[in-house]
């Protein structure tokens, strides 16, 4: 597609669970990106990856969350053992190196119950 | 950490007249972004401007950076009830550090 997806669009899950979103970038963006926003707030940056270096993990909020990105392109974001403050609307974004512009998904709404 | 902070946290007007936004940040930056989020939809990029920048215009928005007070504003003139959303400023500090983003304003345009 023209612009970046994400999958799914909603996911409600039980505490204790482990849950997957999914991000496919533009394609030929080097760059994607993974921000949380909890209602009402700005974005918390979670992790950053540039082509082919080490992924900037440094905003992930415990090593309960993992992040790949499989081949340059598709992106997973991984939670496990979910708790109630993990709920939150989970953005991804991707750009072209040296373009500054990032293009966001339209998210994907995680209620941990 | 939130780099950027916006000002106000809301703001409400009646359709046609102008909506100032300001944000501040604390370090040196590569350049800063405006985005915009309308209510549970992701976020569009509006306006780029660079470090070496002071102004930069587009369409009815005009985007001014003050370096030395390590602000910048966001001016929409005219506005409409369409532009009704949150506004949010973003910064880059290096050319290879992801984005960092303020909390947003959360504009409301009356009709």
């Amino acid at each position: 597609g023209a612009g970046v997806s994400q999958s799914p669009s909603n996911k409600v899950t039980e505490k204790g669970k482990d849950v997957e979103l999914r991000c496919d970038p533009i394609s030929g963006h080097t760059a994607l990106y993974w921000y949380r926003q909890s209602l009402g707030q700005g974005l918390e940056f979670l992790i950053y990856f540039q082509g082919n270096s080490a992924p900037d993990k440094s905003g992930l909020p415990s090593d309960r969350f993992s992040a790949e990105r499989t081949g340059g392109s598709v992106s997973t974001l991984t939670i496990q053992r979910t708790q109630q403050e993990d709920s939150a609307v989970y953005l991804c974004a991707s750009s072209q190196l040296g373009t500054g512009e990032l293009f966001f998904g339209e998210g994907s709404r995680l209620t941990v119950l | 950490s939130q780099q950027g902070e916006e000002d106000p946290q809301a703001l409400s007007i009646q359709e046609g007249e102008n909506a100032t936004m300001n944000c501040s940040y604390k370090t040196s930056i590569n350049n800063l972004q405006w985005y915009r989020q309308n209510s549970g939809r992701g976020l569009v990029h509006l306006i780029l401007i660079r470090s070496n920048e002071r102004e930069k215009h587009s369409g009815r928005l005009r985007v001014t950076l003050d370096t030395s007070k390590k602000s910048s504003s966001l001016l929409i003139t005219a506005s409409r009830a369409a532009d009704t959303a949150s506004y949010f400023c973003a910064t880059e500090v290096g050319g290879n550090t992801p984005l960092v983003f303020g909390k947003g304003t959360r504009l409301s345009v009356i009709a």
